[in-house]
């Protein structure tokens, strides 16, 4: 089974400090992704990568950086967290492989709080 | 992006089928038909996806219409577990380059199953 974990499960944070969110997939996929999830607003893609040191903006990356030094890993960087950055943050792979390719598999999601 | 228009809730008893409904008028001819979910506290899972015609798997059916305006879900035997937020999404099909196959998603329909 594809697996991806993401390192903290709940994360309470102060406004102003550098929140990593690290997320990491165990399927050698080329694609990695991060989203945040608001009640209202659905998931929207922050940030994503397709491949190791590649990154592209998603629909919502102020306020965000990322980082892919290995494959298999996929950073979030919050540079100075606000408070209207308190979400859920789910991250999510996906190979490139023809026929495996059509289905992202997400974390079980970060919930941050900054108050 | 083509959008999708999905019922906010639906509700089903344990052990029916439910037909759970998208549309997707402006679909374009290279869109791809996904369906996720949402169990609650868990990131979105992978249910289904289909093109054109008419799709099965071990956890679901997908119905297309022949015009494409419209898909079902089926599931053919609800369970509590089933008890979902189920999102329909269109995802273009991948393009060379940055192939990152963004997926939208909407607000997605509350299915509540009851024993």
């Amino acid at each position: 089974d594809v697996k991806v974990t993401q390192s903290s499960r709940y994360l309470v944070k102060r406004t102003g400090e550098k929140v990593f969110l690290e997320c990491v997939q165990d399927m050698d996929h080329e694609n990695m992704f991060w989203y945040r999830q608001d009640p209202g607003l659905g998931l929207r893609l922050i940030y994503f990568s397709y491949d190791v040191k590649m990154k592209e903006k998603g629909d919502i990356p102020e306020g965000y950086s990322v980082s892919r030094e290995k494959k298999e890993r996929f950073s979030l960087i919050l540079e100075s967290a606000s408070t209207n950055q308190t979400s859920m943050y789910l991250c999510a792979s996906r190979s490139d492989i023809i026929g495996l390719s059509e289905t992202q598999y997400f974390g079980p999601g970060t919930r941050l709080l900054v108050l | 992006d083509a959008k999708t228009t999905q019922p906010n809730s639906m509700e089903s008893n344990e052990e029916e089928p439910v037909h759970l409904p998208c549309n997707h008028s402006t679909i374009s001819g290279t869109d791809y038909i996904h369906w996720y979910r949402q169990l609650p506290s868990q990131g979105p899972e992978y249910v289904i996806h289909g093109l054109t015609s008419n799709v099965n798997n071990r956890m679901a059916s997908l119905a297309i219409a022949e015009d494409r305006k419209s898909s079902t879900l089926i599931l053919h035997r609800a369970t509590l577990r089933d008890a979902a937020v189920y999102y329909c999404i269109l995802r273009p099909q991948t393009q060379g380059g940055t192939s990152y196959g963004k997926l939208t998603f909407g607000q997605g329909t509350i299915l509540t199953v009851h024993p």
